[in-house]
Protein backbone atom coordinates (compact mmCIF):
# COMPACT_ATOMS: atom_id res chain seq x y z
CA UNK A 1 0.00 0.00 0.00
CA UNK A 2 1.11 3.27 -1.18
CA UNK A 3 1.49 5.53 1.76
CA UNK A 4 3.14 8.46 3.87
CA UNK A 5 2.84 7.82 7.27
CA UNK A 6 4.14 10.07 9.86
CA UNK A 7 4.79 10.23 13.62
CA UNK A 8 2.92 11.34 16.52
CA UNK A 9 1.26 15.27 18.27
CA UNK A 10 4.01 16.86 19.79
CA UNK A 11 3.82 19.94 22.37
CA UNK A 12 6.66 21.84 22.65
CA UNK A 13 7.78 25.09 24.51
CA UNK A 14 8.69 28.10 23.05
CA UNK A 15 11.79 28.34 22.08
CA UNK A 16 12.53 24.25 21.76
CA UNK A 17 13.12 22.04 18.86
CA UNK A 18 10.38 19.68 17.10
CA UNK A 19 11.62 16.72 14.26
CA UNK A 20 9.00 15.40 13.23
CA UNK A 21 9.00 11.65 10.87
CA UNK A 22 7.63 10.48 7.90
CA UNK A 23 7.77 6.91 6.94
CA UNK A 24 7.05 5.88 3.13
CA UNK A 25 5.94 2.48 1.56
CA UNK A 26 4.84 0.92 -1.20
CA UNK A 27 7.15 2.37 -3.58
CA UNK A 28 10.33 3.26 -4.25
CA UNK A 29 11.41 5.98 -1.55
CA UNK A 30 14.65 7.40 -3.52
CA UNK A 31 12.34 7.86 -6.95
CA UNK A 32 10.07 10.68 -5.68
CA UNK A 33 11.63 14.53 -3.85
CA UNK A 34 9.58 14.61 -0.45
CA UNK A 35 8.18 18.12 0.33
CA UNK A 36 6.98 19.57 3.89
CA UNK A 37 3.66 21.67 4.12
CA UNK A 38 2.46 23.48 7.44
CA UNK A 39 -1.02 24.54 8.21
CA UNK A 40 -1.76 26.50 11.02
CA UNK A 41 -5.22 26.17 12.50
CA UNK A 42 -7.90 27.20 10.25
CA UNK A 43 -5.55 28.80 7.75
CA UNK A 44 -4.11 28.12 4.24
CA UNK A 45 -0.86 25.55 3.15
CA UNK A 46 2.69 26.77 3.39
CA UNK A 47 5.88 25.20 1.66
CA UNK A 48 8.54 24.48 3.59
CA UNK A 49 11.09 22.84 1.07
CA UNK A 50 12.05 19.62 -0.21
CA UNK A 51 14.38 16.67 0.28
CA UNK A 52 15.67 14.31 -2.52
CA UNK A 53 15.60 11.15 -0.69
CA UNK A 54 18.39 10.18 -3.21
CA UNK A 55 21.08 12.93 -2.80
CA UNK A 56 20.28 14.02 0.24
CA UNK A 57 20.10 17.81 -1.34
CA UNK A 58 17.62 20.21 0.02
CA UNK A 59 16.02 23.17 -0.54
CA UNK A 60 14.23 25.57 2.38
CA UNK A 61 11.87 28.27 1.79
CA UNK A 62 13.53 31.55 2.56
CA UNK A 63 11.61 32.41 5.41
CA UNK A 64 12.40 28.82 7.24
CA UNK A 65 16.27 29.11 6.28
CA UNK A 66 18.25 28.61 9.80
CA UNK A 67 16.04 27.02 11.22
CA UNK A 68 14.50 24.14 9.15
CA UNK A 69 16.61 21.11 8.36
CA UNK A 70 15.42 18.24 6.38
CA UNK A 71 16.97 14.66 6.47
CA UNK A 72 16.40 11.29 5.14
CA UNK A 73 17.32 7.54 6.71
CA UNK A 74 17.12 5.40 3.05
CA UNK A 75 17.48 2.53 5.29
CA UNK A 76 14.32 3.07 6.35
CA UNK A 77 12.70 4.85 3.80
CA UNK A 78 12.17 7.81 6.41
CA UNK A 79 12.32 11.66 6.05
CA UNK A 80 12.71 14.05 8.94
CA UNK A 81 11.54 17.20 8.95
CA UNK A 82 13.52 19.57 12.11
CA UNK A 83 11.74 22.77 13.04
CA UNK A 84 13.97 25.46 15.37
CA UNK A 85 13.72 27.62 17.85
CA UNK A 86 10.01 27.50 17.63
CA UNK A 87 7.52 29.88 18.20
CA UNK A 88 3.76 29.80 18.77
CA UNK A 89 2.74 31.11 15.36
CA UNK A 90 4.78 27.86 14.49
CA UNK A 91 1.10 25.80 15.96
CA UNK A 92 0.45 23.75 12.91
CA UNK A 93 -0.21 20.75 11.39
CA UNK A 94 3.18 19.57 9.53
CA UNK A 95 2.93 17.28 6.21
CA UNK A 96 5.37 15.22 4.41
CA UNK A 97 4.30 14.65 0.89
CA UNK A 98 5.73 13.23 -2.18
CA UNK A 99 6.19 14.64 -5.39
CA UNK A 100 4.46 13.37 -8.02
CA UNK A 101 6.49 12.93 -11.13
CA UNK A 102 9.71 9.98 -10.65
CA UNK A 103 13.37 11.67 -10.41
CA UNK A 104 11.63 15.13 -11.68
CA UNK A 105 10.99 18.16 -8.62
CA UNK A 106 8.15 19.64 -10.23
CA UNK A 107 6.50 20.48 -6.69
CA UNK A 108 3.15 18.88 -6.90
CA UNK A 109 2.55 16.99 -4.37
CA UNK A 110 0.43 13.64 -4.98
CA UNK A 111 0.83 11.63 -1.59
CA UNK A 112 0.13 13.30 1.65
CA UNK A 113 0.94 11.96 5.00
CA UNK A 114 -1.65 11.91 7.86
CA UNK A 115 -0.16 14.97 9.42
CA UNK A 116 1.59 16.27 12.56
CA UNK A 117 -0.10 18.60 14.97
CA UNK A 118 3.12 20.62 16.32
CA UNK A 119 1.31 22.71 19.31
CA UNK A 120 4.39 25.32 20.55
CA UNK A 121 3.24 26.78 24.10
CA UNK A 122 4.39 28.09 27.74
CA UNK B 1 6.89 35.13 -4.56
CA UNK B 2 3.69 34.50 -6.73
CA UNK B 3 0.27 35.84 -4.75
CA UNK B 4 -2.97 33.54 -5.10
CA UNK B 5 -5.97 34.72 -4.57
CA UNK B 6 -9.08 33.10 -4.88
CA UNK B 7 -13.10 33.69 -5.30
CA UNK B 8 -15.41 33.30 -3.67
CA UNK B 9 -14.25 32.73 0.05
CA UNK B 10 -17.19 30.38 0.15
CA UNK B 11 -19.93 29.30 -2.30
CA UNK B 12 -22.86 26.73 -1.63
CA UNK B 13 -24.36 24.77 -4.40
CA UNK B 14 -27.68 22.63 -4.53
CA UNK B 15 -26.46 18.99 -5.21
CA UNK B 16 -26.38 17.92 -8.72
CA UNK B 17 -25.66 21.91 -9.49
CA UNK B 18 -22.52 23.39 -10.95
CA UNK B 19 -19.79 24.92 -8.55
CA UNK B 20 -17.54 27.32 -10.61
CA UNK B 21 -14.00 28.15 -8.28
CA UNK B 22 -11.51 31.05 -9.18
CA UNK B 23 -8.04 31.23 -8.74
CA UNK B 24 -5.51 34.25 -10.52
CA UNK B 25 -1.84 34.46 -10.37
CA UNK B 26 -0.25 38.11 -9.68
CA UNK B 27 1.82 37.32 -12.78
CA UNK B 28 2.15 34.51 -15.70
CA UNK B 29 2.59 30.75 -14.80
CA UNK B 30 2.91 29.79 -18.22
CA UNK B 31 5.95 28.04 -19.10
CA UNK B 32 6.93 28.77 -22.87
CA UNK B 33 9.05 26.28 -23.33
CA UNK B 34 6.71 23.70 -22.95
CA UNK B 35 3.37 26.00 -22.76
CA UNK B 36 2.46 25.02 -19.45
CA UNK B 37 0.61 26.37 -16.94
CA UNK B 38 2.14 25.54 -13.83
CA UNK B 39 -1.46 25.59 -11.40
CA UNK B 40 -2.42 22.81 -9.24
CA UNK B 41 -6.17 22.45 -7.52
CA UNK B 42 -6.37 20.54 -4.33
CA UNK B 43 -9.02 19.19 -2.09
CA UNK B 44 -9.06 19.02 1.15
CA UNK B 45 -11.99 17.89 3.49
CA UNK B 46 -11.82 17.99 7.49
CA UNK B 47 -9.62 16.84 9.63
CA UNK B 48 -7.72 15.27 6.07
CA UNK B 49 -5.09 16.12 4.18
CA UNK B 50 -4.66 17.85 0.88
CA UNK B 51 -5.50 15.46 -2.08
CA UNK B 52 -4.47 16.38 -5.62
CA UNK B 53 -7.25 16.89 -8.01
CA UNK B 54 -5.67 18.79 -11.49
CA UNK B 55 -1.93 19.35 -12.32
CA UNK B 56 -0.69 21.47 -15.39
CA UNK B 57 -4.14 23.32 -14.73
CA UNK B 58 -6.63 21.08 -16.95
CA UNK B 59 -4.88 17.39 -16.16
CA UNK B 60 -6.64 15.52 -13.93
CA UNK B 61 -5.34 13.56 -11.19
CA UNK B 62 -5.22 9.40 -11.47
CA UNK B 63 -8.70 8.76 -9.88
CA UNK B 64 -10.02 11.73 -10.08
CA UNK B 65 -13.68 11.74 -10.94
CA UNK B 66 -14.31 13.18 -14.23
CA UNK B 67 -16.89 15.75 -12.79
CA UNK B 68 -13.90 17.87 -11.78
CA UNK B 69 -12.46 19.89 -14.26
CA UNK B 70 -10.04 22.72 -14.64
CA UNK B 71 -9.61 25.47 -17.17
CA UNK B 72 -8.04 28.64 -17.60
CA UNK B 73 -5.26 30.89 -19.38
CA UNK B 74 -3.09 33.92 -18.89
CA UNK B 75 -2.96 34.58 -14.77
CA UNK B 76 -7.05 33.42 -14.29
CA UNK B 77 -7.99 30.05 -13.44
CA UNK B 78 -11.36 27.88 -12.72
CA UNK B 79 -12.34 25.18 -11.31
CA UNK B 80 -15.38 23.38 -11.82
CA UNK B 81 -17.55 20.88 -10.07
CA UNK B 82 -19.75 20.01 -13.05
CA UNK B 83 -22.38 18.40 -10.68
CA UNK B 84 -22.08 18.84 -7.01
CA UNK B 85 -21.95 15.63 -5.07
CA UNK B 86 -22.19 15.44 -0.95
CA UNK B 87 -18.44 13.83 -0.79
CA UNK B 88 -17.48 17.27 -2.86
CA UNK B 89 -17.85 19.31 0.42
CA UNK B 90 -14.30 20.60 0.68
CA UNK B 91 -12.08 23.64 0.65
CA UNK B 92 -10.10 23.53 -2.84
CA UNK B 93 -7.03 25.62 -2.76
CA UNK B 94 -5.10 26.79 -6.18
CA UNK B 95 -1.45 26.35 -6.24
CA UNK B 96 1.31 27.77 -8.24
CA UNK B 97 4.55 25.83 -9.13
CA UNK B 98 6.16 28.07 -11.60
CA UNK B 99 8.30 29.36 -9.14
CA UNK B 100 10.32 28.92 -5.57
CA UNK B 101 8.78 28.99 -3.41
CA UNK B 102 5.49 27.65 -4.84
CA UNK B 103 2.39 29.17 -3.25
CA UNK B 104 -1.27 28.46 -2.26
CA UNK B 105 -4.28 30.70 -2.24
CA UNK B 106 -6.05 31.16 0.70
CA UNK B 107 -8.94 28.26 -0.54
CA UNK B 108 -13.09 28.08 -1.52
CA UNK B 109 -15.11 26.50 0.92
CA UNK B 110 -17.55 24.60 -0.92
CA UNK B 111 -20.85 24.01 0.64
CA UNK B 112 -24.10 22.05 0.07
CA UNK B 113 -27.03 24.67 -0.48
Amino acid sequence: QVQLVQSGAEVKKPGASVKVSCKASGYTFTGHYMHWVRQAPGQGLEWMGWINPKSGGTNYAQKFQGRVSMTRDTSLSTVYMELSRLRSDDTAVYYCARDLWVDILTIVPDLWGQGALVTVSS
Amino acid sequence: DIVMTQSPDSLAVSLGERATLNCKSSQSVLYSSNNKYYIAWYQQKPGQPPKLLIYWASTRASGVPDRFSGSGSGTDFTLTISSLQAEDVAVYYCQQYYSTPPTFGPGTKVDIK
